[in-house]
Order: C-alpha cells, then structure tokens, then sequence
C-alpha cells in the first residue's frame, strides 16, 4: 500500500532555479493539496485540488505553481526559488466524501540557497 | 477567510498532569474537524474527526470535543510518548463555495509530558 508518495525526499536549489515536486495517490481520491510547514509552524495551504482538471489557491500561493493533469497526480512547481521557499513541503489526499481524514506524504525537505 | 487558531502553542505537562489543548475556527460551511498529531521530522498522523457540535471522539488517554466555534482535545494523565506537536485542521466550502475540499490547518500546540 503505497499511499501518498512525494518526489524527491530532499532538494537543494540555488536561488533563481526551478524545479517540481511530484505527489502521486494510488486511493482514487479527488482532494489533493500541498502545504510547506516551517519551524514552529503548522501546515500553510500553498494550493489544493478538489478533482482532476482542478486547482484553487490556498494561504501561501505566491511563488508557486500547480497543475492536476491526472487524477493521481498533483504538481508542485517553483519557477525562480527564493530563499523564503526554504521548507517542508507536504502533500496530502483525502475523498470527496470528507468523512475521513486526509493522507500525507513523508515530505520533501527544500532548501534553496 | 477561514481561520483556524490554536492555544496554548507550547504545554509542558508533568506525567499523569491532564490538561486540554484548544482549536478555534471562524469559516463558513464546516463539513469537518480533524485533530492530527505530528512526531519531528515526520508527516501528520490522524487522530479524530468530529462532524457536528457536542460530538466526542476517545482514543487512549485522548478526547476531542466539538461545540460551533472550537474543539478541545483532552488528555487524561499524559505519559512521555505523548509528546508531539498537536494539529487541528478545519474542512470548508472551497473559495467559491460550490464545493467542499479546503483543508486548513492551525499552526499547531507543542506538548511535552516531563517523567
């Protein structure tokens, strides 16, 4: 049971790259969202997908974006990384039904240099 | 806009002291309440949802409740292995409101239980 799996599990970017990180879902859920959690903080909703074809924008947008081509798969992209996109990125799933809770990823640790 | 805030963000509770954490939110269309708890350097893991107001959740030595504004979770006579960061997180009606699917989390209530 895979579940929730994030790509790449760490990243070191030096300021003005870009990069993608991929979440991929093997429970047919329709939500999907990426959160970034820093030191001592919860987890700020950066986008989310409420279903394929589908995005909306969370707390933390700015600097981010995120396509969801495929049911199973939601991307992350930074398109010039700024050092205030160090992080902790999550991802996470959960049904339309919303009455269960939400599966995460392990995480991707950023750090942009 | 939704907001989801949490007290205490620190609790330094000595084994077997009970206390409670707290969650209050502001949103509109609330399908769900879910606590979560975080261990360092890993992913959230589930621990309740609650739906309706005067609803109550037990697992263990944890109880959540629900009334219309917040949500405590109780802990009864906490040990070490409690420690651990405590979310909670609000599931509303998306920015146009059409649909459910928005999950906002609280910055979260950092519990250590002392021997």
């Amino acid at each position: 049971n895979a579940g929730v799996t994030q790509t790449p599990k760490f990243r070191v970017l030096k300021t003005g790259q870009s990069m993608t990180l991929l979440c991929a879902q093997d429970m047919n859920h329709e939500y999907m969202y990426w959160y970034r959690q820093d030191p001592g903080m919860g987890l700020r909703l950066i986008h989310y997908s409420v279903g394929e074809g589908t995005t909306a924008k969370g707390e933390v947008p700015d600097g981010y974006n995120v396509s969801r081509l495929k049911k199973q798969n939601f991307l992350l992209g930074l398109e010039s990384a700024a050092p205030s996109q160090t992080s902790v990125y999550f991802c996470a799933s959960s049904p339309r039904q919303g009455n269960t809770e939400a599966f995460f990823g392990q995480g991707t640790r950023l750090t942009v240099v | 806009e939704d907001q989801v805030t949490q007290s205490p963000e620190a609790l330094r509770l000595q084994e077997g002291e009970s206390s409670s954490l707290n969650c209050s939110y502001t949103v509109s269309g609330l399908r769900g309440l879910f606590w979560y708890r975080q261990d360092p350097g890993k992913g959230p893991e589930f621990l309740f949802t609650l739906y309706s107001a005067g609803e109550e959740k037990e697992k263990e030595r944890l109880k959540a409740t629900l009334t219309k504004k917040e949500s405590f979770l109780h802990i009864t006579a906490p040990k070490p292995e409690d420690s651990a960061t405590y979310l909670c997180a609000v599931l509303t009606r998306t920015a146009g409101g059409t649909s459910y699917g928005k999950l906002t989390f609280g910055q979260g209530t950092i519990l250590t239980v002392h021997p």
